[in-house]
């Protein structure tokens, strides 16, 4: 049931772009995307809805998915301060709305 | 504004002890969630809150975990008799609507529980 996202680890140098894929077996409302820096909270960078509307960052993008229940985040022109470990999270059609369940986690290392 | 505030940020048991968690959510916010994240894994579901009511606590692990939010805004996360596979960090996070398809969480830092 639990998201499963891909790469599980990307090692980048600053300026280099990256893409982190989120699919899931369930069909799907919306998929959140999460950025969480060791020892830190997780912070909420983009939600996108079934039909297209997106909510969140202005300097990251993504895309959804919704037939192949699968979501893609885009980090263009890393920076340093994208490092850290990237988690979507899914609502699922046929479960509760207000459950999240996360993915599996991208670990996102940017070096100089 | 104030974010989301949990206490205390380190707690160590000795197995068998009883342990409460507190979680402070942002003023306002109606729903209120439990997560337990497990060292390089996802944060894990425990439960759910809707202002006071707890209307999904399917993930709780055992009896031994117990939730509370009496007034509806801070909430108590207690674990009985704790056991070495308790250890864990224990996320707190709440959300401004009572639906999570179009609304953000927000998280507090977590309680790093270690049990020994």
């Amino acid at each position: 049931q639990q998201p499963v996202q891909s790469p599980q680890a990307v090692i980048l140098r600053e300026g280099e772009d990256a893409v982190i894929n989120c699919s899931s077996s369930k069909a799907l409302y919306s998929v959140h995307w999460y950025r969480q820096k060791h020892g830190e909270a997780p912070v909420f960078l983009m939600i996108l809805l079934k039909g297209g509307e997106q909510k969140g960052h202005d300097k990251i993008s993504a895309s959804f998915n919704e037939k192949k229940q699968q979501s893609s985040l885009y980090l263009t022109a890393s920076q340093l301060s994208y490092s850290g470990t990237y988690f979507c999270g899914t609502v699922a059609y046929g479960g509760a709305t207000n459950k999240l369940i996360f993915g599996t986690g991208t670990l996102l290392a940017v070096q100089p | 504004g104030a974010g989301v505030s949990q206490s205390p940020r380190y707690k160590v048991a000795k197995r068998g002890q009883d342990v409460a968690l507190r979680c402070d959510p942002i003023s306002g916010h109606v729903s209120l969630f439990w997560y337990q994240q497990a060292l390089g894994q996802g944060p894990e579901f425990l439960t759910y809150f809707q202002n006071e009511a707890q209307l999904d606590k399917s993930g709780l692990p055992s009896d031994r975990f117990f939730a509370e939010r009496p007034e509806g805004s801070v909430s108590t996360l207690k674990i009985q008799r704790t056991q070495q596979e308790d250890s864990a960090v224990y996320l707190c996070a709440s959300s401004s609507l009572r639906d999570l398809y179009n609304s953000p969480l927000h998280f507090g830092n977590g309680t790093r529980l270690t049990v020994t």
